[in-house]
């Protein structure tokens, strides 16, 4: 069965450091990949989205990377503040066509000053 | 971005009672919208997609019966929970995709905190 494991353990780094979180999946071929970020009791708020064939995409502090061979994407975070503590949930597509995203459980970064 | 607006944003109810959540697409029309719902420390898990003008498509696991849905209109999806029990006490979000743009980029609500004594 589908599956998609990011790690449950809270990530705590220093601010002013890079973030990386990582996403696995497995009996999957998305054709892209999605990051959200959730803070508590709020719903998910869309980060990137990157293809297939696409290597890396960045976006201000953000960066993720998607390797289809490996079955991975990396989440990064650059110049980590507080304000960026919150979930972070890797969403890739289901194979088949369809284009609603099944998320993983999502990893607690904490950031601290 | 598009906005999608949750109502009630939390709700306490005895068992037994019916409880409707509403989800409004504010700036957009939305022809599906998705329902979630997440248990602590839990991934988010589709319930069921909500169709403009037709029945809702449940999964696998889901009672259609208890979990009742309503896509009234092109902006507005809303969600029943038929005879609640303690088991259904959730966190229950709903999310809409951009019209027109099949990313599968979705814009979610703030979520229905459920509580069932």
């Amino acid at each position: 069965s589908q599956k998609i494991e990011q790690n449950s353990e809270a990530l705590n780094i220093q601010e002013g450091k890079t973030a990386t979180l990582t996403c696995n999946y497995t009996n999957y071929s998305p054709a892209y990949l999605q990051w959200y970020r959730q803070d508590p009791g709020r719903g998910p708020v869309f980060l990137l989205l990157i293809r297939e064939n696409e290597k890396e995409k960045r976006k201000e502090r953000l960066k993720v990377t998607f390797d289809t061979t490996l079955k991975q994407s990396l989440f990064h975070i650059t110049a980590s503040q507080p304000a960026d503590s919150a979930t972070y949930l890797c969403a890739p597509s289901p194979s088949g066509g369809s284009y609603i995203p099944t998320f993983g459980r999502g990893t607690s970064l904490i950031v601290h000053p | 971005g598009a906005v999608v607006s949750q109502h009630p944003s939390w709700v306490i109810c005895k068992s037994g009672t019916s409880v409707k959540i509403e989800c409004r697409s504010l700036d957009f029309q939305a022809t599906t919208m998705f329902w979630y719902r997440q248990f602590p420390k839990q991934s988010l898990m589709l319930m069921a997609t909500s169709n403009e003008g037709s029945k809702a498509t449940y999964e696998q696991g889901v009672e259609k019966d208890k979990f009742l849905i309503n896509h009234a209109s092109l902006t507005l999806s809303t969600l029943t929970v038929t005879s609640a029990h303690p088991e259904d006490s959730s966190f229950y979000i709903c999310s809409a995709p951009d019209s027109g743009v099949n990313t599968g980029e979705l814009f979610f609500g703030e979520g229905s905190r459920l509580t069932v004594l």
